[in-house]
């Protein structure tokens, strides 16, 4: 029972346009919400994150919105650039959830010059 | 830079062979997390730490044991490695209160059981 889905295996955009990476969850108890970035060969990195108080964080080009009522957040990148190109993996967790992550299967981004 | 490291990066082995893997942090921060990274699974946790000695199972427990004898060293070990271990395995370590961690990850290590 897959608790935070991320639909889209994959999305390519063209530099300088708007990607939106999409993720679900299915755990009400979920109240707080994190964006990884991945390159090949290297770790996962944390991006940007924000709490159930909030529907939306800025930081720099990346935005994450929140919509508790359909249980769905979406990362913005805005301007796109060849450098985004990488694995998002989305994540929650819930306060008291034994300090543990849930993580989505990630969606592949492409960034095309 | 959350100070992780992980050894071997590399390493290859043959089916019922044990194997360890090691993932050490020079900040003191008392979680420590394994997880694996899969094709078409994304990122799922094998087993976690909550201070020394205690550690607790993960979603993907099953043939992977760990020990935490030291602050500062996470081991993961594959008792009798098999062709379905191979992956790339990932230490994390989590940063922040309760419910509102961050977990930053270390390099990453490639494991190829033939």
């Amino acid at each position: 029972d897959q608790q935070v889905k991320q639909n889209s295996p994959s999305l390519s955009v063209q530099e300088g346009r708007i990607s939106i990476l999409n993720c679900d969850y299915t755990n009400s108890m979920f109240d707080y919400f994190l964006w990884y970035k991945k390159y090949p060969a290297e770790g996962p990195t944390f991006l940007i994150s924000i709490s159930s108080i909030k529907d939306k964080n800025e930081d720099g080009r990346f935005t994450v919105f929140l919509n508790k009522s359909a249980k769905h957040l979406s990362l913005h990148i805005v301007p796109s650039q060849p450098g985004d190109s990488a694995v998002y993996f989305c994540a929650a967790s819930a306060r008291g959830g034994s300090e543990k992550l849930v993580f989505g299967k990630g969606t592949k981004l492409t960034v095309n010059p | 830079d959350a100070g992780i490291t992980q050894s071997p990066r590399h390493k290859v082995t043959e089916t019922g062979t044990p194997v360890t893997l090691r993932c050490h942090q020079t900040e003191n921060h008392r979680y420590m997390y394994w997880y694996r990274q899969d094709p078409g699974h994304g990122l799922r946790l094998i087993h976690y730490s909550y201070g020394v000695k205690d550690t607790d199972k993960g979603e993907v427990s099953d043939g992977y044991s760990v020990s935490r004898s030291k602050t500062e060293d996470f081991l993961l070990t594959l008792e009798s490695a098999t062709s379905s271990q191979t992956s790339v395995y990932f230490c994390a370590i989590s940063v922040g209160s309760r419910g509102r961690e961050t977990q930053y990850f270390g390099p990453g290590t490639r494991l190829l059981v033939l």
